[in-house]
């Protein structure tokens, strides 16, 4: 079964930086792009940016350009996310989401890792 | 403020319909885009609910239901369950001078009363 697998919550000081991993199985992982949403507590879901594992070409929301860097290892099945000068407003949970395709269309993100909490404080 | 506008909330009675809205724009629902929403239970990651507009997922109950019209999409809930309560969101593609870019509702709370 199609399974992504975050690493563990992190506590990051501001201007640091902090690197997420997502672990793909059950499926071929460079056959689906990789997208990256974060949630701020009680609040709403915010696209990060998209990365293609077999390409490595990635797209990033305009709000996080400059700060952030979408790389993966095809080895090991995993999509890395890195968010840099991070401040208090980027503590968030942090999801990793696979893009599902129904032809050639997008078919949402269809499957999603478990969240992993970044807490950023001095 | 989210690119795409929902209800903050809405809620029914067990058994009833409810009905969750999602306006964008030209530059997303109108342009053509498709329309997909999540149920996001609480504390846990969201679950695809409908995609493409009108789709449902294997396993995703028939009383789901998704349309999209214009620069507007919907969300239908008949036989509204306990287990439904939860926070749901739509999400299109938007392509603006800004550049193109996933963007999401604000997000609904369903509640059944």
């Amino acid at each position: 079964q199609v399974q992504l697998v975050q690493s563990g919550a992190e506590v990051k000081k501001p201007g640091a930086s902090v690197k997420v991993s997502c672990k793909a199985s059950g499926y071929t992982f460079t056959s689906y792009d990789i997208n990256w949403v974060r949630q701020a507590t009680g609040q709403g879901l915010e696209w990060m940016g998209w990365m293609n594992p077999n390409s490595g070409n990635t797209g990033y929301a305009q709000k996080f350009q400059g700060r952030v860097t979408m790389t993966r290892n095809t080895s090991i099945s995993t999509a890395y996310m890195e968010l840099s000068s991070l401040r208090s407003e980027d503590t968030a949970v942090y999801y990793c989401a696979r893009e599902g395709r129904d032809g050639y269309n997008s078919a949402g993100f269809d499957y999603w890792g478990q969240g992993t909490l970044v807490t950023v404080s001095s | 403020q989210s690119v795409l506008t929902q209800p903050p909330s809405v809620s029914g009675a067990p058994g009833q319909r409810v009905t969750i809205s999602c306006t964008g724009s030209s530059s997303n629902i109108g342009a053509g885009y498709d329309v997909h929403w999540y149920q996001q239970l609480p504390g846990t990651a969201p679950k695809l609910l409908i995609y493409g507009n009108s789709n449902r997922p294997s396993g995703v109950p028939d009383r789901f239901s998704g349309s999209k019209s214009g620069t507007s999409a919907s969300l239908a809930i008949t036989g509204l369950q306990a287990e439904d309560e939860a926070d749901y969101y739509c999400q299109s593609y938007d392509s603006s001078l800004s550049g193109s870019n996933w963007v999401f509702g604000g997000g609904t709370k369903l509640t059944v009363l």
